[in-house]
């Protein structure tokens, strides 16, 4: 039983196009989360969500469009791909005040 | 937001040697304090955390110890082994909100034979 989960785990694509990460966590929680993870592995937060509502933008391009149709879940869209977009995506989940569960991450590569 | 400042950013201990790595923060009000351990090509796994109530929590080889005067927090590996041999990360609960969970910078640990 995967607790967060993620698809697909690799993807190529080409500069322009739109592509889309789906999540989903079967934990309960209420609070879920995306991560970018660069090339030097800092992890920085792109978005926090709250029982299905947006709570943190953390200064991301409005190329990059989180949903969460409900709590189990946060899609991430992203229009208009560019090469420094490459990147490991994760989304996490977590109970309020406690940690955060990752999913297996989306290798994103922009060519 | 908050800026967490994670020290050494590469460490190589022995096997069986002790490896320390810290962080420090800004916001005093933070109260709660993870730490992550990330191998190769996968994810983030919580290892241990710790919350302001305590000054240190230990977990077999790995304790944590904080102090929220000087506003840091350190993670100790004893013994270390080659399995040990990961990037790990600090992170921090910023106050004011359930919902925001930043980073360290990570530190590479490498455990040599």
């Amino acid at each position: 039983d995967t607790a967060v989960s993620q698809t697909p785990k690799y993807l190529v694509t080409q500069m322009g196009n739109d592509k889309s990460i789906k999540c989903e966590q079967n934990l309960g929680h209420d609070t879920m989360y995306w991560y970018k993870q660069d090339s030097k592995k800092f992890l920085k937060i792109m978005f926090s969500y709250n029982n299905k509502e947006l709570i943190i933008n953390e200064t991301v391009p409005n190329r990059f469009s989180p949903k969460s149709p409900d709590k189990a879940h946060l899609n991430l869209h992203i229009n208009s791909l560019e090469l420094g977009d490459s990147a490991v995506y994760f989304c996490a989940s977590s109970q309020d005040w406690g940690s955060a569960f990752f999913g297996q991450g989306t290798r994103l590569t922009v060519v | 937001g908050e800026n967490v400042e994670q020290h050494p950013s590469t460490l190589s201990v022995q096997e069986g040697d002790s490896a320390v790595i810290k962080c420090t923060y800004s916001d005093s009000a933070s109260n709660y304090f993870p730490w992550y351990k990330q191998e190769l090509g996968k994810r983030p796994q919580l290892i241990i955390d710790i919350r302001s109530n305590v000054g240190e929590k230990k977990d077999q080889r790995i304790a944590v110890t904080l102090n929220k005067t000087a506003k840091h927090f350190s993670l100790h590996i004893t013994e270390t082994q080659p399995e040990d041999s990961a990037v790990y990360f600090c992170a921090l609960l910023e106050s004011g909100t359930a919902s925001k969970l930043t980073f360290g910078t990570g530190t590479r640990l490498q455990v040599t034979l």
